[in-house]
């Protein structure tokens, strides 16, 4: 079955700490996004990759990285210059940018900074 | 950027009812869809709507593309306690790449 995969589902990270999260996905999408979802802020985007070696900042991009080597994958960094990374992260693919049957979303990584 | 803007922010039913939610903006979007989300989880695809007046059903769900083409709206017909989670509203304009999504409302039903 096709579809896309976050990992881990929970992660806990200590303060001044880097951390990765994977995205994986088998639907041959071209583009994929990274959002963060706090409590009744909706979902913000952070990164996107509209092709392979490709990727553009979102609107809250400050204090994380990300990379698009494979059309499969397209990890989110979270870097200690994060200064509140506690959320839930979203990570989606579409077929191609300005995707009109919309994105695909995975289920989602919650990252709690200890 | 572009603003959608959802309402209510939040909603206490019980179930059986009928409900309603909008999504507003000051800008013209080619494209709406609903997607819900299920706690901890990723939101889902609910419904596309691509035309002016367009009125689309799924199932208990009926969602219009506002005429204006600045809003759209999401009805659910007679409530179930799995309907309970977040829907969000999202909009594609003809000069954007990336979609924008509203801020969401909050479905609760009552036991």
């Amino acid at each position: 079955d096709g579809g896309i995969t976050q990992s881990p589902k929970y992660l806990f990270r200590k303060e001044g700490q880097n951390v990765t999260l994977s995205c994986e996905q088998n639907l041959n999408h071209d583009a994929m996004y990274w959002y963060r979802q706090d409590p009744g802020q909706g979902l913000r985007l952070i990164y996107y990759s509209q092709i392979v070696n490709d990727f553009q900042k979102g609107d809250i991009a400050e204090g994380y990285s990300v990379s698009r080597e494979k059309k499969e994958s397209f990890p989110l960094t979270v870097t200690s210059a994060q200064k509140n990374p506690t959320a839930f992260y979203l990570c989606a693919s579409s077929l191609h940018h300005r995707e009109t049957g919309g994105y695909t979303f995975g289920s989602g990584t919650r990252l709690t900074v200890v | 950027g572009q603003q959608l803007n959802q309402s209510p922010q939040s909603m206490f039913i019980q179930e059986g009812e009928d409900v309603s939610m909008n999504c507003t903006s000051s800008s013209i979007f080619n494209t709406w869809l609903w997607y819900k989300q299920d706690p901890g989880e990723g939101p889902v695809l609910l419904i596309a709507l691509y035309k002016a007046g367009e009125l689309t059903s799924n199932g208990r769900l009926t969602a219009q593309f506002g005429i204006t083409r600045k809003d759209s709206f999401l009805n659910i017909s007679a409530s179930i306690p799995s309907d309970v989670g977040i829907y969000f509203c999202a909009g594609l304009m003809n000069r954007d790449d990336k979609i924008i999504f509203g801020k969401g409302t909050r479905l609760h039903i009552l036991p």
